[in-house]
């Protein structure tokens, strides 16, 4: 079974400058979770979609990050303009539907840098 | 904002001994899970524990679920270089759209 792709596996871009993240779930789920993960932190989550409708977005920081999930399989992540604190790793997950004890497989990431 | 707590921060151990790791919270979560992160990876899940009390092992793993179901704990017997990762702790708020709110997680190096 394949896993979540994810890409770039690396950006580096100064401040200011816009980046976008690419992510593929595993065939058949329903739910996609974008995290990101500061050096020394855990995931935080920034926007969960079920299907193609978002369903938590209350931590995402809608002045320069958006997404979407254009129908309800691949989804990209965008920050316009990026800041120095945007420096993290972007974990995208994704499991089969909103039910207890959701089992969530994670893509291996994009590290962002941002200087 | 549901806080989970993880201690230690940091762990250094020799092959074979035994660990404990702990995650508190003040919150009730109607679950709660750990996953275990290699450098340069997402983070893997481990086990799910659902029920106040409950004890799940996993070959030398062991983790408990507080009774309260706000604390959580894992233990690692005989540990083994390949037990080295950052182990985070999940708790699920029971909410119709089963949200995670992750601890910052434990560094374990197991050294040979």
């Amino acid at each position: 079974e394949a896993g979540v792709a994810q890409s770039p596996r690396y950006k580096i871009i100064e401040k200011r400058q816009s980046v976008a993240f690419w992510c593929n779930p595993i065939s058949g789920h329903a739910t996609l979770y974008w995290y990101q993960q500061i050096l020394g932190q855990g995931p935080k989550l920034l926007i969960q979609f079920q299907n193609n409708g978002v369903v938590d977005d209350s931590q995402l920081p809608k002045d320069r990050f958006s997404a979407e999930r254009l129908k309800g399989v691949d989804s990209t992540l965008k920050i316009q303009p990026a800041k120095l604190e945007d420096s993290a790793v972007y974990l995208c997950a994704s499991s089969l539907g909103l039910t207890g004890g959701e089992k969530l497989f994670f893509g291996s990431g994009t590290q962002l840098s941002v200087l | 904002t549901q806080l989970l707590e993880q201690s230690p921060q940091f762990l250094s151990i020799q092959e074979g001994e035994n660990l404990t790791v702990y995650c508190n919270s003040s919150s009730v979560f109607s679950s709660l899970q750990w996953y275990r992160q290699e450098p340069g990876e997402g983070p893997v899940l481990l086990v799910t524990v659902v029920t106040g009390g409950e004890v799940k092992k996993l070959k030398r793993l062991t983790f408990q679920f507080g009774d309260a179901r706000k604390d959580s704990s894992l233990h690692i017997t005989a540990a083994q270089p390949g037990d080295t990762g950052l182990y985070l702790c999940a708790g699920a708020d029971g909410g119709s759209n089963y949200k995670l709110t992750f601890g910052k997680g434990t560094l374990l190096t197991v050294n040979p």
